[in-house]
C-alpha cells in the first residue's frame, strides 16, 4: 500500500480490555497522526507523533513510534462501548510534505 | 463556530451528470483535502491545495476536478468521467507547515449513482 499497512483490519474486543492498533509505513517521516472515524462520519484528530518521539500519551491513548521499524501503534486503555470506531494512521508525504495520506483503518468494536 | 462544512450530506446523480460537492472552511487554514472513502475502506486522496490559486492531484484525480478561488472554499467537481462515483467524501483542512498540523474534517458527503 502506497499510504501504508494498519493491522489488524478488524478487531473485537470486550469492554473493559485493551486494544492496541498497529501502522506501518515505507517512507521516512517527520510526525506520524492518528485519528478516529465514527461511522458515516468525518475524521477526528487523536494525537501526533513526531519523528523525534518514541511515545506520546493522551487521556487512555498512548502511541508509540518506532522509527527504525517504520512503525506505530496506538493503544487504546480500558475500552468503553464509545470507543467503538474506525481509526487511522496518516503521514505526510510529497515536496513540502504537503499530501497527507491514510493507512486502511483499523474497525474497532467494543463489546459490552 | 469555527469549523469546515460540506454540503449537501447526500447527493444522487443521474448517470453522465456533473455534480459538484462544496467545502467550505472559517479555520483560515491555507491547505485543503478531498478524499475519497469506499465501504469499509481507507481514505484516498483526491485533490489537495496548499494556497489560492493553486492545486495538486492526489492519488486518484481521474474523473474529478477542483477550484480554489477563495481561501475558504474548495469546491469538487464528479465528471462524467469518473466511472464509478458512488462513494463517501471526505474535504479536510490543515495549517500549512510542511509537515506539521493536524486535518480537520468536514462530515462529508454520500453521493450515489441513480
Amino acid at each position: 500500500s502506497q499510504q501504508g499497512e494498519e493491522d489488524p483490519q478488524a478487531l473485537s474486543i470486550q469492554e473493559g480490555e485493551n486494544a492496541t492498533m498497529n501502522c506501518s509505513y515505507k517512507t521516512s517521516i517527520n510526525n506520524l497522526q492518528w485519528y478516529r472515524q465514527n461511522s458515516g462520519r468525518g475524521l477526528v484528530h487523536l494525537i501526533l507523533i513526531r519523528s523525534n518521539e518514541r511515545e506520546k500519551h493522551s487521556g487512555r491513548l498512548r502511541v508509540t513510534l518506532d522509527t527504525s521499524k517504520k512503525s506505530s501503534s496506538l493503544l487504546i486503555t480500558a475500552s468503553r462501548a464509545a470507543d467503538t470506531a474506525s481509526y487511522f494512521c496518516a503521514r505526510r508525504r510529497g515536496q513540502g510534505a504537503q499530501k497527507l495520506v491514510f493507512g486502511q483503518g483499523t474497525r474497532l468494536t467494543i463489546n459490552p | 463556530d469555527g469549523g469546515i462544512t460540506q454540503s449537501p450530506k447526500y447527493l444522487f446523480r443521474k448517470e453522465g451528470q456533473n455534480v459538484t460537492l462544496s467545502c467550505e472552511q472559517n479555520l483560515n487554514h491555507d491547505a485543503m483535502y478531498w478524499y475519497r472513502q469506499d465501504p469499509g475502506q481507507g481514505l484516498r486522496l483526491i485533490y489537495y491545495s496548499q494556497i489560492v490559486n493553486d492545486f495538486q492531484k492526489g492519488d486518484i484525480a481521474e474523473g474529478y476536478s477542483v477550484s480554489r478561488e477563495k481561501k475558504e472554499s474548495f469546491p469538487l467537481t464528479v465528471t462524467s468521467a469518473q466511472k464509478n462515483p458512488t462513494a463517501f467524501y471526505l474535504c479536510a483542512s490543515s495549517i500549512a507547515t510542511g509537515g506539521l498540523g493536524e486535518a480537520f474534517f468536514g462530515q462529508g458527503t454520500r453521493l450515489t449513482v441513480v
